[in-house]
C-alpha cells in the first residue's frame, strides 16, 4: 500500500498564475478530501468527493478554488489565478467509507505565492 | 453541535517521562475520536482511534487513550517519552456529517534529553 500520494512537494509560483495540486488516493478508498493547513487557521477543509462526486465544497475559499475527480484514482485542486494569501500547505486524504473509518493523509503539497 | 478541545498548546517533558496530552469534545452523537500526529513536512498520521468497542484504545508506538464519556475527555497517554516523539498531535471528533472531522487545535510536544 502505497498510501496517499501528493504532488508536487513544493510549488513556488508567482501571484496571477494557475497553480494545480495533484492527489492519488489509496485504492479502493470511496472518499477523498482536500484540506489546508496554516499556522493561523490550523487544518480547514476545503471539499469532499465520494465516489468521485463532489459533497461539501463549502470550505473553497472563492471561485479561484477548484476541484475535480475525474477517476477513482485521481484528483486534482487548482487555483486561478493564485494570490500570496493561498501560501499553504495543502493536503489531500482518503478514506474508506463507514462512521469509524479514518483518514489516510497524504505528504502535502507546500504551496507558497511571492 | 460537535467540538474538540485540546486543552494544551504546548508540552514539554523529558524522555523517558511520562507524556499527556489533553482533549475534551462535545458531540449529540456516540462519538468517533482519533488522534492523529504529525512530524515536521510530514502528512497526519493516526495514532489511535475509538469506536466504542471498548473505552481504553491502545495504539502505535506505545501510545494509548482513555474514553471517559461523564467527563467527555479522550486524553491521549505514553508512559515513557522518546525523542522521536517530538511533533503535533492532534485530537479529532468525528462529526453528524457523514465521513465530516472536526480536528483540534493541536498540541506541540518538545521531549528534551
Amino acid at each position: 500500500d502505497a498510501g496517499v500520494i501528493q504532488s508536487p512537494r513544493h510549488e513556488v509560483t508567482e501571484m496571477g498564475q494557475e497553480v494545480t495540486l495533484r492527489c492519488k488516493p489509496i485504492s479502493g478508498h470511496d472518499y477523498l478530501f482536500w484540506y489546508r493547513q496554516t499556522m493561523m487557521r490550523g487544518l480547514e477543509l476545503l471539499i469532499y468527493f465520494n465516489n468521485n462526486v463532489p459533497i461539501d465544497d463549502s470550505g473553497m475559499p472563492e471561485d479561484r478554488f477548484s476541484a475535480k475527480m475525474p477517476n477513482a484514482s485521481f484528483s486534482t485542486l487548482k487555483i486561478q489565478p493564485s494570490e500570496p494569501r493561498d501560501s499553504a500547505v495543502y493536503f489531500c486524504a482518503s478514506s474508506l467509507a463507514g462512521y469509524n473509518s479514518p483518514l489516510h493523509f497524504g505528504n502535502g503539497t507546500r504551496l507558497t505565492v511571492t | 453541535a460537535q467540538s474538540v478541545t485540546q486543552l494544551d498548546s504546548h508540552v514539554s517533558v523529558s524522555e523517558g517521562t511520562p507524556v499527556l496530552l489533553r482533549c475534551n469534545y462535545s458531540s449529540s452523537y456516540s462519538p468517533s475520536l482519533f488522534w492523529y500526529v504529525q512530524h515536521p513536512n510530514k502528512g497526519l498520521q493516526l495514532l489511535l482511534k475509538y469506536t466504542s468497542a471498548a473505552t481504553l484504545v491502545k495504539g502505535i508506538n506505545g501510545f494509548e487513550a482513555e474514553f471517559k464519556k461523564s467527563e467527555t475527555s479522550f486524553h491521549l497517554t505514553k508512559p515513557s517519552a522518546h525523542m522521536s516523539d517530538a511533533a503535533e498531535y492532534f485530537c479529532v471528533v468525528k462529526a453528524g456529517g457523514y465521513n465530516k472531522l472536526i480536528f483540534g487545535a493541536g498540541t506541540r510536544l518538545a521531549v528534551h534529553p
